[in-house]
């Protein structure tokens, strides 16, 4: 178990670029989920995967953001024309399915800055 | 929407003194999960709680749901160094799979 693993781990860029974050999650679990944390405040829900379909979307989520996991194993999120409230960590965690939840397994996350 | 709210934002405890962070939900929980964040790191799963009035002991550490479902509190006894880092909260409606995170409680030892 390797764990989950985001890269890149920092990335900065100029606002109105496009920035494209990948993650992969730990082999075997097929809930991928994907959350934005700002300082002093806890994840907020951006998406989530279940294998390779795209089951719920914050209603929150700009249409800039768009988030894939082709084969149900990696993800990958990116942001269109970013802008300085996309400055943030994006965190990806992934999980067992089960009815009654499962522990969520976070990665390092990547912390994005636009400058 | 679902909303979840945690407090206090921040609790400064001396070493040794206890720790409470209480969390209260807008609407009822099917579950409730609690994380802990070191600084610089990513969340940590701790524990799970489903049933209503559920009380689950992790060594110094004990998680409470209240019986309605729509609370949950952490108390640390006796608290020490390693246990310094920010505890959220985050609850399962039932009618999505998506977690609702509370903003957190920043656990400080003082000097």
């Amino acid at each position: 178990d390797t764990g989950v693993s985001q890269n890149p781990r920092h990335k900065i860029t100029k606002r109105g670029q496009n920035v494209t974050f990948r993650c992969d999650p730990i082999s075997e679990h097929n809930r991928l989920y994907w959350y934005r944390q700002t300082l002093g405040q806890g994840p907020e829900f951006l998406t989530y995967f279940q294998n390779e379909a795209q089951l719920e979307k914050s209603r929150l989520l700009s249409d800039r953001f768009s988030a894939e996991r082709p084969k149900g194993s990696f993800s990958t999120l990116e942001i269109q024309r970013t802008e300085q409230g996309d400055s943030a960590m994006y965190l990806c965690a992934s999980s067992l399915a089960g009815y009654s939840g499962q522990p969520q397994h976070f990665g390092d996350g990547t912390r994005l800055s636009i400058l | 929407g679902q909303q979840v709210m945690q407090i206090p934002q921040y609790q400064h405890v001396q070493e040794g003194e206890d720790f409470t962070t209480y969390c209260n939900s807008s609407t009822t929980l099917s579950n409730i999960q609690w994380y802990k964040q070191r600084p610089g790191g990513h969340p940590v799963f701790l524990i799970q709680l489903v049933k209503s009035g559920e009380v689950k002991k992790q060594k110094r550490l004990t998680f409470q749901f209240g019986e309605a479902k729509k609370n949950s509190s952490l108390h640390i006894t006796a608290t020490q160094t390693t246990d310094v880092g920010t505890y959220f909260c985050a609850g399962r409606g039932d009618s999505n799979y998506q977690l609702i995170w509370g903003a957190g409680t920043k656990l400080i030892i003082k000097p």
